[in-house]
């Protein structure tokens, strides 16, 4: 039973432009959905969160949009950097114990 | 130090064998989980402790996985009778309990590779 779920597995994308990883979750009872980069060899270090009770929330070139009715978020990267590439986890939260998605690898190409 | 501090980085064991992974959280940090990641796949929960009450063990994948948190603090993964398809990273992170949502903090993790 996944209730969170990153149906891409990777995205490539062009140094400058955008990148949009994608997250749909099952259980309409999360309240608080974050994403997490994570490289090689290292634990995952957290990027920005978004609450149920708003819709977006930006943070410098990062911006996670909520879609509750559909119960998808989204991150936007912008612009992207070839140090953004990494492995992007969602995760939904709800009572504080943290669901986590499968992973997109992000690769961003000078 | 200021972060989740796991160890050891890494353990070779035989299977068969017990093992202990340690993970010493943020200090004040009353939340504490454990998750795994096998090879390519994703971040899979095992188990979470909040402050005083019972833990969350639903995501133990057998009974021969336990954890323990003494003292609110640093906490014990124990995985007994080692099987080759325990060989993963295992995670741990701390946050705060602030009274609503926040991030946690991961540690570098522990490779566990059984032979």
């Amino acid at each position: 039973d996944q209730q969170v779920k990153q149906n891409s597995p990777s995205l490539s994308v062009q140094e400058g432009r955008i990148s949009i990883l994608n997250c749909d979750y099952t259980n309409s009872m999360f309240d608080y959905f974050l994403w997490y980069k994570k490289y090689p060899a290292e634990g995952p270090t957290f990027l920005i969160s978004i609450s149920s009770i708003k819709d977006k929330n930006e943070d410098g070139r990062f911006t996670v949009f909520l879609n509750k009715s559909a119960k998808h978020l989204s991150l936007h990267i912008v612009p992207s950097q070839p140090g953004d590439s990494a492995v992007y986890f969602c995760a939904a939260s709800n009572t504080g114990k943290l669901i986590f998605g499968q992973g997109t690898t992000l690769q961003v190409k000078p | 130090g200021a972060g989740v501090s796991q160890s050891p980085s890494n353990k070779v064991t035989e299977k068969g064998k017990d093992v202990e992974l340690r993970c010493d959280p943020i200090s004040g940090h009353t939340a504490l989980y454990w998750y795994r990641q096998s090879l390519g796949q994703g971040l899979e929960f095992l188990i979470y402790f909040q402050g005083n009450s019972a833990p969350d063990k639903s995501g133990l994948p057998s009974d021969r996985f336990s954890a323990e948190r003494t003292g609110g603090s640093v906490s014990t993964l124990t995985i007994q009778r080692t099987q080759q398809e325990d060989s993963a990273v295992y995670l741990c992170a701390s946050s705060e309990d602030r009274g609503v949502n926040t991030e946690a903090f991961f540690g570098q993790g522990t490779r566990l590779t059984v032979v």
